[in-house]
């Protein structure tokens, strides 16, 4: 199975900072690869799908980037609704892989 | 609106089953694989199985495979996860979730909890 290390596992940032959140795949992934959103007793939301593609809906401030191995999530001016977990998916192949998750917190 | 909505969640003992359902509605159910995905108490995401549209294609986790069941009824715009043989560790908010295939998971459901414990 391909691992997905995600790094860092937590963050502390204040409103109107740039963040950046590594993804890194065991293997090649090509650009298979989404980010999700998830806040406390909620349901996950797709932020960037195919590493680099915003989903319809998603503020221009969530960007993503890379391709084969290494991934990233940028969140260029954080605003209060932005604090909660980031997850990284791999849609490669089976079985599909998570990264552990980032939690972003506020400063 | 596409909507997902998951039901059958509940306490059960260890070596028990349930029967996970998720409701789809909004969208042409049948023209798109699913998945199940779960999270236990304060951990991250897990995936567990996905389903192709006709079911021809299943796969399931290492940590499920043998116990659980991943089916659809697309008369019924309806996805099912048939667990058996729980475990403690089974514990968990499972998610539904529309696979877009390279284009992500979208939507989820609101997720429905299962406990397992004596």
């Amino acid at each position: 199975a391909i691992q997905m290390t995600q790094s860092p596992s937590s963050l502390s940032a204040s409103v109107g900072d740039r963040v950046t959140i590594t993804c890194r795949a065991s293997q090649g992934i090509r650009n298979d690869l989404g980010w999700y959103q998830q806040k406390p007793g909620k349901a996950p939301k797709l932020l960037i799908y195919a590493a680099s593609s915003l989903q319809s809906g998603v503020p221009s401030r969530f960007s993503g980037s890379g391709s084969g191995t290494d991934f990233t999530l940028t969140i260029s001016s954080l605003q209060p609704e932005d604090f909660a977990t980031y997850y990284c998916l791999q849609d490669y192949n089976y079985p599909r892989t998570f990264g552990q998750g980032t939690k972003l917190e506020i400063k | 609106e596409v909507q997902l909505v998951e039901s059958g969640g509940g306490l059960v003992k260890p070596g028990g089953s349930l029967r996970l359902s998720c409701a789809a509605s909004g969208f042409t159910f049948s023209s798109y694989s699913m998945n199940w995905v779960r999270q236990a108490p304060g951990k991250g995401l897990e995936w567990v199985s996905s389903i192709s549209s006709s079911s021809s294609y299943i796969y399931y986790a290492d940590s499920v495979k043998g116990r659980f069941t991943i089916s659809r009824d697309n008369a019924k715009n309806s996805l099912y996860l048939q667990m058996n043989s729980l475990r403690a560790e089974d514990t968990a908010v499972y998610y539904c979730a529309r696979d877009l295939i390279v284009e992500g998971f979208d939507p989820w459901g609101q997720g429905t909890l299962v406990t397992v414990s004596s």
